[in-house]
């Protein structure tokens, strides 16, 4: 079955400094690839989200990057704020209908003023 | 609904009695999904409802965990015997195809 490994598991950053976090998956047939952004007390909830067919997604300071043959995919939060500051989990798809998805252990981000 | 709704939002219990916990999806959702999360801990699959399809039960930790999902909407998760290891949040989710899950917000669990 499908393993989904994240890393770091902690990042802290500076106000304004971009962050990366990288998740690499073991099933090639993997197709859907979300990202859940949970806050301290509250339920994850999804940021961003790329299919296989696409290699680079934006939406305002975040944006997600997918690399089929290396199987990997990342998440790139540029001018980061206080509020960025969250457990940030990715998963990956590998049934018929992009579900069922399998999660990383999560990245603990602190953006510090 | 608006959104996925689960109740009751908080449930402290004795151990060894049974318990219910219940979701809502978003009418229309096909795909309904229990996690667990215990504190600062990641999400921990449980079992996943497609449609009219058998469900995947296999994340449930033990024989004591059951869920149904009737009328291919609102599930219940039935935890027997209640452990202390069982307390948690239990998070339920519901999606369309390739859209992401929406998630509740939970039920916390404690059993003293």
């Amino acid at each position: 079955g499908e393993n989904v490994e994240q890393h770091p598991s902690t990042l802290s950053v500076q106000e304004g400094d971009s962050a990366v976090i990288k998740c690499t998956y073991s099933d090639s047939a993997s197709n859907y690839f979300p990202w859940y952004k949970q806050e301290l007390g509250k339920r994850p909830q999804l940021i961003i989200d790329i299919r296989s067919n696409v290699g680079e997604k934006k939406d305002q300071r975040i944006a997600v990057t997918l690399n089929k043959t290396a199987k990997h995919f990342s998440l790139h939060i540029t001018e980061t704020q206080p509020e960025d500051s969250a457990v940030y989990f990715c998963a990956a798809s590998s049934n018929n209908y992009g579900q069922n998805f399998v999660f990383g252990p999560g990245t603990r981000l602190s953006v510090l003023p | 609904g608006a959104g996925v709704s689960q109740s009751p939002s908080n449930k402290v219990t004795e151990k060894g009695k049974d318990v219910e916990l219940r979701c809502d999806p978003i009418s229309g959702h096909t795909a309904l999904y229990w996690y667990r999360q215990s504190l600062g801990q990641g999400l921990e699959f449980l079992i996943y409802f497609q449609g009219n399809s058998a469900p995947d039960k296999s994340g449930l930790p033990s024989d004591r965990f059951s869920a149904e999902r009737t009328g291919g909407s609102v599930s219940t998760l039935t935890i027997q015997r209640t452990q202390q290891e069982d307390s948690a949040v239990y998070l339920c989710a519901s999606s369309l195809p390739y859209k992401g899950y929406t998630f509740g917000s939970g039920t916390r669990l404690t059993v003293v």
